[in-house]
């Protein structure tokens, strides 16, 4: 059973910069699982933010990108705002038409 | 448009099926994969499978292969998926969402379909 962690929250002040993880319970995680990163409010269906590891979903401003640093992805959230503040889920290929969720990571601007 | 619209809530009893359906418009229907994803209450997303619309395959998640079933119509431009042998854990908001092949995410959801399972 793949699990796919993210940390269950993270803190930032305004004008900070937020980096969420998504890393495998076993192995590293590399371009070929295709990394996307959704951001989700309560009662709302999610938003892809970024997929492909680093393209940035139509409309999304380029403070949020994606990249692989170590054996996990990154995404990276830079001059947070308020409205940064959601549930940030990633989400990797396994093949063979296989998906499965990281844990998601609740992001609270303080 | 594109639009996925989804049939309204179900309440279930422990033990039986609940089908919930996706209607699609404003894009070729057998373009796309349609993929179902669920959130327990205060839980996290869970992928649970994909239906391809134009040559009727589908794919499961492993917690959930012998209890899911996939299917579409043609016709309707409509995916139903179906899930049996319902128990409290599988209450949840039932989400549908539209791949284009080769891209591997999901650019457009459903609105979602709450299911309480209770007896």
């Amino acid at each position: 059973q793949t699990v796919v962690t993210q940390e269950p929250s993270f803190s930032v002040s305004p004008g900070g910069t937020i980096t969420l993880t998504c890393g495998l319970s076993s192995g590293s995680v590399s371009f070929t699982y295709s990394p996307t990163w959704y951001r989700q409010t309560p009662g709302q269906a999610p938003r892809t933010l970024i997929y492909n590891t680093n393209i940035r979903s139509s409309g999304v401003p380029d403070r949020f990108s994606g990249s692989i640093f170590g054996n996990k992805a990154v995404l990276t959230i830079t001059g947070a705002q308020a409205d940064d503040e959601s549930d940030y889920y990633c989400v990797l290929y396994l093949g063979s038409a296989i998906y499965v969720f990281g844990t998601g990571t609740r992001v609270t601007v303080l | 448009q594109v639009q996925l619209v989804q049939s309204g809530a179900e309440v279930k009893k422990p033990g039986a099926s609940v089908t919930v359906s996706c209607k699609t418009s404003g894009y070729t229907f057998t373009d796309y994969y349609i993929h179902w994803v669920r959130q327990a209450p205060g839980e996290g997303l869970e992928w649970m499978g994909t239906i391809y619309p134009d040559v009727d395959t589908t794919s499961h998640g492993h917690k959930f292969r012998g209890r899911l079933t996939m299917t579409r119509d043609t016709s309707t431009n409509t995916v139903y998926m179906e899930l049996t042998s319902l128990t409290s854990e599988d209450t949840a908001v039932y989400f549908c969402a539209r791949e284009k092949p080769a891209t591997l995410y999901f650019d457009f959801w459903g609105q979602g379909t709450l299911v309480t399972v209770s007896s």
